[in-house]
């Protein structure tokens, strides 16, 4: 079984500073996910990614996949950027493939 | 554009009620999920439907059935509510090339929350 561990598990942040959450996991992986979930409570898809790096707008995720390690940066960092980020690794063997386990969350908090 | 629409958004029940948790999506995806999520332990896995008319057991799927009704929709039933299955359940969907699970971004409802008493 993968197990997905997030750090940090809380992080407060001032507007316009540059954001780092981490993401390991144990046993190779398909892909990694990350996902935003809103004070609110909906869940978004950010990223889906198996190698190298991908950016939208501000964010960027990347992954090394022999490190079996995963980063989400958010770059000038805005109260709006306030949520619980989510990693999540997709097994990589028979029935496993492609099935989410989940880390426990950041929860991100930017004051302006 | 709805996406992924779950009802109910809140219920109560009593230990031993039954209810059904319905899931609707209108993306013409094959495969859909169902998830809970409890504090401090991150989102599990309870059942999943690879494609109309199967579905499979996940990590947690004791105390619960589903249904895929058809390509749209999937429902969620706890026959004899218990304490332990208080949470907030999530519907997720996602389109399939292949593999049962295929690495696509997954579509998520925005959760039911559900006390049980």
């Amino acid at each position: 079984k993968n197990e997905v561990e997030q750090s940090p598990q809380n992080l407060t942040a001032q507007e316009g500073e540059f954001i780092t959450i981490n993401c390991s996991y144990s046993v190779g992986i398909s892909a990694l996910h990350w996902l935003q979930q809103h004070p609110g409570g909906g869940i978004v898809s950010l990223f889906m990614l198996s190698s190298g790096k991908k950016k939208h707008g501000r964010l960027i995720a990347t992954i090394n996949i022999q490190e079996k390690h995963s980063s989400l940066h958010i770059t000038a960092s805005h109260p709006r950027d306030s949520a619980v980020y989510i990693c999540a690794a997709a097994g990589s063997g028979g029935t496993s493939y492609g099935k989410l386990t989940f880390g426990q969350g950041t929860i991100l908090t930017v004051h302006p | 554009n709805a996406g992924v629409t779950q009802t109910p958004k809140f219920q109560v029940l009593k230990t031993g009620q039954s209810m059904t948790l319905q899931c609707a999506q209108d993306m013409n995806h094959n495969s859909m999920y169902w998830y809970r999520q409890d504090p401090g332990m991150g989102l599990r896995l309870i059942y999943y439907s690879a494609s109309e008319g199967t579905t499979d057991k996940g990590e947690v799927p004791n105390g619960y059935n589903v249904s895929r009704l058809n390509k749209r929709e999937f429902s969620l039933r706890l026959e004899s509510a218990a304490p332990s299955q208080t949470s907030v359940y999530f519907c997720a969907s996602s389109s399939r090339t292949g593999a049962i699970y295929s690495n696509q971004p997954q579509h998520f409802g925005d959760g039911t929350r559900l006390s049980i008493l």
